[in-house]
């Protein structure tokens, strides 16, 4: 089966610091990546769609300078959030595209202090 | 704008019940309709998926029921199991590969 992995899988930063979120896919080679957020108890909401050897495209009222996205192989994607606060607290996801479906991975708790 | 509206909210199913989610879209355009089962702290994992051209698909338990001219689509878990615990999400999407709307989500509780 598909395996996307993703590290850390919880994260505890102080406020004013930056945070790296890796997604990998395992067995399969992914020119497109998305990531989610989830806030508890919610649904999953599109953060941005990333694509191997190009900038990313985000989505209306996600702050691209914030949270940075960097897919520099078919493998591996990366979000950055920049200068983490409290709201940023959540649960992040990755999903990878493979033959049409989306695999998506386990999720980063990520908790700002 | 919530694309995917899913209902209900919450269940509560004994065990060897019928589970029953209802999920409705707007938009035309799409053409995947995939359902997720997501546990505490796990990402989503997709359980049974369905396209426009087909009104009913089954996998195992799980079954799909498609009714396009309504814009509604609904998962049926057959005989409930306390493992069935969880929260469900329907979602849709333009392509299979393209990013999906999901839906608010349901929790269920199926109990012994």
């Amino acid at each position: 089966g598909a395996v996307v992995s993703q590290h850390p899988s919880r994260v505890i930063c102080k406020s004013g610091t930056s945070v790296k979120i890796e997604c990998r896919s395992l067995d399969f080679q992914a020119t497109t990546m998305f990531w989610y957020r989830q806030f508890p108890k919610q649904s999953l909401m599109l953060m941005a769609t990333s694509n191997e050897g190009s900038k990313a495209t985000y989505e209306q009222g996600v702050e691209k300078d914030k949270f940075l996205i960097n897919h520099a192989s078919l493998t591996l994607s990366t979000l950055t959030v920049t200068s983490a606060h409290p709201e940023d607290s959540s649960f992040y996801i990755c999903s990878a595209r493979r033959q049409g479906l989306q695999y998506f991975g386990p999720g980063t708790r990520l908790t700002v202090t | 704008q919530q694309q995917v509206k899913q209902s209900p909210q919450s269940l509560i199913v004994q065990k060897g019940g019928i589970s029953i989610i209802n999920c409705a879209y707007e938009n035309t355009a799409f053409d995947y309709f995939p359902w997720y089962q997501q546990f505490p702290g796990k990402g989503p994992a997709l359980l049974i998926a369905i396209r426009p051209d087909v009104s009913e698909k089954k996998e195992g338990r799980f079954t799909i029921s498609f009714n396009k001219s309504a814009k509604q689509f609904s998962l049926h878990i057959m005989d409930s199991q306390p493992g069935d615990s969880a929260t469900y999400f329907c979602a849709a999407s333009k392509n299979s590969g393209y990013a999906l709307n999901f839906g608010k989500g349901t929790s269920l509780l199926v109990t012994p």
